[in-house]
């Protein structure tokens, strides 16, 4: 139980598909995060909430989408990804921006 | 720009015997330095942080790590080795001030221990 909860765990797509990840952390933070974690690369910073607004956009292509409709919850809508975006997506959340950053048991996305 | 190092991919080490994860980084002014366990198949767990204090900072399931300013290391530690412990280990900085929010994580550490 890590206090941030994401699903799927693990999702499917094929290139033309649309789907989202959903992450909503009870822990009562106002900062929330998306990481992506590829095999042998650094964890990636992909977007930034705070207070439900968007904060950072590391130069992610725009087939990734997210949306904080509050505090506690935040989704990455997906559209038309390509094979070398399968990895691990990443959710976490934080008291203020820079503060412990607690993160969720992630979601595993393949893309055929 | 700040970053941080993980020199070793892999660190095997026998049960019961001491384990040391090693992280060098590189950041504008004092440091803000974490550690992170990723089990198999899981998220990030945080282990432990140093912000400022002591230099020996204690953290969960018997870890430590010690901020070596001089040689702007930030080694973890751990007595005694457990099976359990084999995991992937993450080392990650920050820069200190209020408008400084972003964690830099190292490559990962995969730490075995050997029964």
């Amino acid at each position: 139980e890590t206090g941030v909860t994401q699903t799927p765990r693990h999702l499917v797509m094929g290139m033309t598909n649309k789907k989202s990840l959903k992450c909503e952390q009870h822990l009562g933070h106002n900062a929330m995060y998306w990481y992506k974690q590829s095999a042998k690369k650094p964890l990636e910073l992909m977007f930034v909430y705070s207070l439900e607004e968007r904060v950072e956009n590391n130069s992610v292509p725009s087939r990734f989408s997210p949306e904080c409709p509050n505090s506690s919850h935040l989704f990455l809508h997906l559209h038309t990804l390509q094979p070398e975006d399968s990895a691990l997506y990443l959710c976490a959340s934080s008291q203020d921006m820079g503060n412990t950053i607690y993160f969720g048991e992630g979601s595993w996305l393949t893309v055929v | 720009a700040q970053s941080v190092a993980q020199p070793e991919d892999q660190v095997n080490v026998a049960e019961g015997n001491p384990l040391t994860v090693k992280c060098t980084y590189s950041v504008s002014g004092n440091p803000y330095l974490f550690w992170y366990v990723q089990y198999p198949n899981r998220g990030l767990q945080f282990l432990l942080k140093y912000i400022t204090g002591d230099n020996l900072v204690k953290g969960s399931y018997g870890f430590e790590a010690e901020f070596n300013k001089s040689q702007t290391s930030f080694h973890l530690k751990k007595p005694s080795a457990l099976v359990s412990d084999s995991a992937l280990y993450f080392c990650a900085v920050r820069e200190p001030g209020a408008g400084s929010y972003q964690l830099t994580f190292g490559k990962g550490t995969k730490l075995s221990v050997i029964p």
